[in-house]
């Protein structure tokens, strides 16, 4: 039984403040690493898809490293918006098509 | 911006009924996915259709669930005959060729079906 697991799982930080949250992975048979956000009514939207270990993304304030060897990767969000309140999914893929998702961090960022 | 989107955004049934699921995919877009996510649980993944088949299917998606391409746009999902536990969160998601399953899938907002 593939695994993604993803922590903490819920995180409510004060504006300005910045944060990280992780999610862990099966390591062998790695194909990628999806990070998606995903607002309450809306659609997930993808962040990140990371494939080489050692990968380090970055959009705006949002960056996301990964490490295959160990099976996790780290999602960081600096100076943290209220905007940014959301569930942050990470999604494993392996030699297949299909993503398989951890249980999402849930974000609140208080003004 | 091109987006997923799916109708209806809710849709309440009664159990034993059949119901179908729209999507309609980005439009250059040629492989297409169905998820769900039961209530507290993860997303998971039901099936993934590509060239009018189905490339890959999980455990859930049973002889009750079927998935059709009817025309060049819509993408359907359809629950013959609907239980209790059908009541989820349906995302429909769509990519492109190019990169391979590399290339992010692109999500629609969901349809939440419930079943009573």
């Amino acid at each position: 039984i593939l695994n993604v697991e993803q922590s903490p799982q819920s995180l409510h930080v004060q504006e300005g403040d910045s944060t990280n949250f992780t999610c862990s992975f099966p390591s062998s048979n790695f194909y990628a690493l999806h990070w998606y956000r995903w607002e309450t009514a809306k659609s997930p939207e993808a962040l990140f898809v990371m494939t080489l270990n050692g990968d380090e993304k970055k959009k705006g304030r949002i960056s996301a490293t990964l490490n295959t060897k160990e099976g996790y990767s780290y999602l960081y969000i600096k100076g943290s918006q209220p905007e940014d309140s959301a569930t942050y999914l990470c999604a494993f893929l392996r030699n297949t098509d299909k993503l398989i998702f951890g249980t999402g961090t849930r974000l609140q960022v208080f003004p | 911006e091109p987006e997923v989107t799916q109708t209806p955004s809710h849709q309440v049934t009664q159990m034993g009924q059949e119901v179908i699921l729209r999507c309609v995919p980005i439009s250059n877009h040629l492989y297409f996915y169905w998820y769900r996510q039961i209530l507290g649980q993860k997303v998971e993944f039901l099936v993934s259709f590509y060239n009018n088949e189905i490339s890959e299917k999980s455990e859930i998606f049973d002889d009750q669930f079927s998935v059709e391409r009817p025309d060049g746009s819509n993408f359907t999902l359809k629950i013959r005959s609907t239980k209790l536990e059908d009541s989820a969160m349906y995302f429909c998601a769509s990519r492109g060729l190019a990169g391979g399953p590399l290339n992010e899938q692109f999500f629609g907002p969901g349809t939440r079906l419930t079943v009573l």
